[in-house]
């Protein structure tokens, strides 16, 4: 099976830094890549899908890129409201895994 | 607005087999192509439990499989999920989600999840 490795596993950083989280898969998966925000008792939210695509509603300060092995998820600017873990996930075939996760925090 | 409500029992015991319900309402479930269940433990991370498709093929995962169904009844517009043997590594937040996208399996639309938690 592909593992999904997701790096830092927390982090805290300042109101406007910008914020980089990766991915690395054990194996090719194209862009089939998914990136969700969890704040504390909340319910997931789906950030970015297709590895870059932002999905509607979602602050223009989220952006994904990569592609086969290695994936980030950046915001530009960081926001108090932006605390909160983040996952990213592998559909490129079963099983659809999540990454770790990585808790951001506001310094 | 789609909506989805998972239901079932909150403690199970030991051994014991839990079943879940994912109610769908101002959504037809034949309208997605995925619907799936992950679980999340308390304090950590989010596990894929399993997914079915649209045509009913099932994805479970690998350290799941032996222990786990997931089905689906169109004319209830529901999701249900079913694990065996339930044991204490079991408990956790249950989340049932729809897929946003034909053949995609990124999750748009989630539960506000059941929490179940496993003990004598």
């Amino acid at each position: 099976d592909i593992q999904m490795t997701q790096s830092p596993s927390s982090l805290s950083a300042s109101v406007g830094d910008r914020v980089t989280i990766t991915c690395r898969a054990s194996q090719d998966i194209s862009n089939y890549v998914a990136w969700y925000q969890q704040k504390p008792g909340k319910v997931p939210r789906l950030l970015i899908y297709s590895a870059s695509t932002l999905q509607s509603g979602v602050p223009s300060r989220f952006s994904g890129s990569g592609s086969g092995t290695d994936f980030t998820l950046t915001i530009s600017s960081l926001q108090p409201e932006d605390v909160a873990s983040y996952y990213c996930q592998k559909y490129s075939n079963s099983p659809w895994t999540f990454g770790q996760g990585t808790k951001v925090e506001v310094k | 607005q789609v909506q989805l409500q998972e239901s079932g029992p909150g403690l199970v015991k030991p051994s014991e087999t839990l079943s879940l319900t994912c109610s769908v309402s101002a959504f037809s479930i034949t309208n997605a192509y995925y619907w799936g269940w992950i679980r999340q433990p308390p304090g950590k991370g989010l596990e894929w439990i399993g997914s079915i498709s649209k045509s009913g093929s099932t994805y479970y995962s690998p350290s799941l499989r032996s222990r786990v169904t997931i089905s689906v009844d169109t004319p209830k517009n529901q999701v249900s999920l079913r694990l065996t043997s339930m044991t204490a590594a079991d408990t956790a937040l249950y989340f049932c989600a729809k897929s946003l996208r034909w053949l995609g399996g990124e999750f748009d639309s989630w539960g506000q999840g059941i929490l179940v938690t496993v003990s004598s």
